[in-house]
């Protein structure tokens, strides 16, 4: 059983441009959240994905995207890059059932910076 | 809306000494409360959850619905429990809402 992986590890981009990250999930779950973790934050939700559909958003501007594929890997999308979107981002996999909550395992990350 | 505060950023504590990190949350509802843990070059994992009422690696965590806080503690502070602390807390469907997090340095 393979953990949360995320790419690239870090990379850098300029104003304006588009970037996405990708996640892969943890084995046997289906349920993929995104987090933005600025410098000295704690991490903060953008989305989160459940069998490839869209369930639930944070504050987070269209420009911030996703999609989840049917083997439940997923890629966080962002567009027209801001200097506010250097940061760490973070992917984190579960196995949604009928518990109100279930255990997030976090990937070790994507260290975006934008210049 | 939801909030969780963690006023300390860095708490320093000698070894053997009791340690308490601060949470205090702001939540309409009953939300499920956590500690998660990272500990340095490891990769964020979940410490504790207030439903389990378990103490894990010596720490535990008391929800006071009173007071809104889940405040975490142990009785002696070892060097391998320095690390970054962030509370947590869910309204259900597994979206968390974090604190900015403590740094715990536990000194020799």
């Amino acid at each position: 059983e393979t953990g949360v992986t995320q790419s690239p590890t870090h990379l850098i981009k300029t104003r304006g441009q588009q970037v996405t990250l990708r996640c892969s999930s943890q084995s046997g779950h289906n349920t993929v959240s995104w987090y933005q973790q600025a410098l000295g934050q704690g991490p903060q939700f953008i989305f989160q994905y459940y069998r490839e559909e869209e369930n639930g958003r944070g504050n987070f501007p269209p420009r911030f995207s996703g999609l989840q594929f049917p083997n439940y890997s997923s890629e966080l999308n962002v567009n027209a890059l801001e200097l506010d979107d250097s940061a760490l981002y973070l992917c984190a996999s579960s196995l949604l059932g009928i518990s109100s909550y279930n255990e997030q395992f976090f990937g070790p990350g994507t260290r975006l910076t934008v210049l | 809306a939801q909030r969780v505060t963690q006023p300390e950023k860095l708490l320093s504590v000698f070894k053997g000494a009791p340690v308490e990190l601060k949470c205090n949350y702001s939540y309409s509802g009953s939300p499920e409360l956590f500690w998660y843990v990272q500990y340095s070059r490891q990769r964020l994992q979940l410490l504790l959850r207030h439903i389990s009422r378990e103490s894990i690696k010596g720490f535990t965590a008391d929800l006071n619905k009173g007071e809104t806080s889940f405040h975490l503690k142990k009785p002696f502070a070892q060097e391998e429990d320095s690390a970054m602390y962030y509370c947590a807390l869910t309204g259900g469907g597994n979206k968390l809402t974090f604190g900015t997090g403590t740094q715990l340095k536990v000194e020799l």
